[in-house]
C-alpha cells in the first residue's frame, strides 16, 4: 500500500541555522510533490510545488528537491527564524489525479 | 477577498447523534475538497465536488458519511450516528480547477463523546 514517511522526530534548531526535512514514499508515482505549512489551529497553507521532472525549487528562503529514483524529497529553511515555527506537510499528487496524499507533518521548533 | 472559511469551528457531540459541517470556500473555485485530520495523521481525502460533475466520493469512510454542494458555492458534510473515531479535524478546501492551488479553511474541530 502507498506510504508517506516524514521526519518522524520533532526538529529544534538555533535561529540561523539551516533546517532539513525529509519526506519518503513508497508504492507511488507522484507527478507533483507539494509543501504546507501548518500553524496550530489552522488549515495547511501551500508553500511549494516541486515536478517529478523538476530536481530542485525554490522560493526565497525555502528550497525543494525532488528525487524520484530514491523516492524522496528534501525541504531546506535557510537562515531560519522563530516565525519559521510550524508543522511542515509533504503531500503527493498523480498526474491523472486532483486528491493529495499527505504525510503526517515534521513539527519545526526554530529557537531564538 | 475572505478566504475558506467553515462553521462551526468546534463540536462536542454525543457518540450516537448526527452532526453537520459546513465550508464556505473562495468566491470563483469551482472545485471544493474535503479531508480529515486525525491527531499525529496526515490529512485523508474524504470527498471532492468540481462545478456540476459528479462528486468523488471515494475517500468517505462509511455510509455514514456524506456531502453535499449547492452548485459552486457552500458545501455541508454530515456525519450521522457519529463514533468515538470520527473525533478529527474536519478541513475543507477549495481551489480554481482540477488540479490548482488548494486554499484550506481553519477546519471544524469534532469530539465526539
Amino acid at each position: 500500500s502507498q506510504k508517506i514517511e516524514q521526519n518522524s522526530e520533532a526538529l529544534n534548531i538555533q535561529e540561523g541555522k539551516t533546517a532539513t526535512l525529509t519526506c519518503n514514499y513508497t508504492n507511488y508515482s507522484p507527478a507533483y510533490l507539494q509543501w504546507y505549512r501548518q500553524d496550530p489551529g489552522r488549515g495547511p497553507v501551500f508553500l511549494l510545488l516541486i515536478r517529478e521532472n523538476e530536481k530542485e525549487k525554490r522560493k526565497e528562503r525555502l528550497k525543494v528537491t525532488f528525487d524520484t529514483t530514491l523516492k524522496q524529497s528534501l525541504f531546506h529553511i535557510t537562515a531560519s527564524q522563530p516565525a519559521d515555527s510550524a508543522t511542515y506537510l509533504c503531500a503527493l499528487e498523480r498526474s491523472n489525479d486532483y486528491k493529495l496524499s499527505f504525510g503526517a507533518g515534521t513539527t519545526v521548533t526554530v529557537r531564538a | 477577498g475572505a478566504g475558506v472559511s467553515q462553521s462551526p469551528s468546534n463540536k462536542v457531540t454525543e457518540k450516537g447523534k448526527d452532526v453537520e459541517l459546513r465550508c464556505d470556500p473562495i468566491s470563483g473555485h469551482t472545485a471544493l475538497y474535503w479531508y480529515r485530520q486525525r491527531l499525529g495523521q496526515g490529512l485523508e481525502f474524504l470527498i471532492y465536488f468540481q462545478g456540476n460533475s459528479a462528486p468523488d466520493k471515494s475517500g468517505l469512510p462509511s455510509d455514514r458519511f456524506s456531502a453535499e454542494r449547492t452548485g459552486e458555492s457552500v458545501s455541508t458534510l454530515t456525519i450521522q450516528r457519529t463514533q468515538q473515531e470520527d473525533s478529527a479535524v474536519y478541513l475543507c478546501a477549495s481551489s480554481l480547477g482540477r488540479g490548482e492551488t488548494q486554499y484550506f479553511g481553519p477546519g471544524t474541530r469534532l469530539l465526539v463523546l
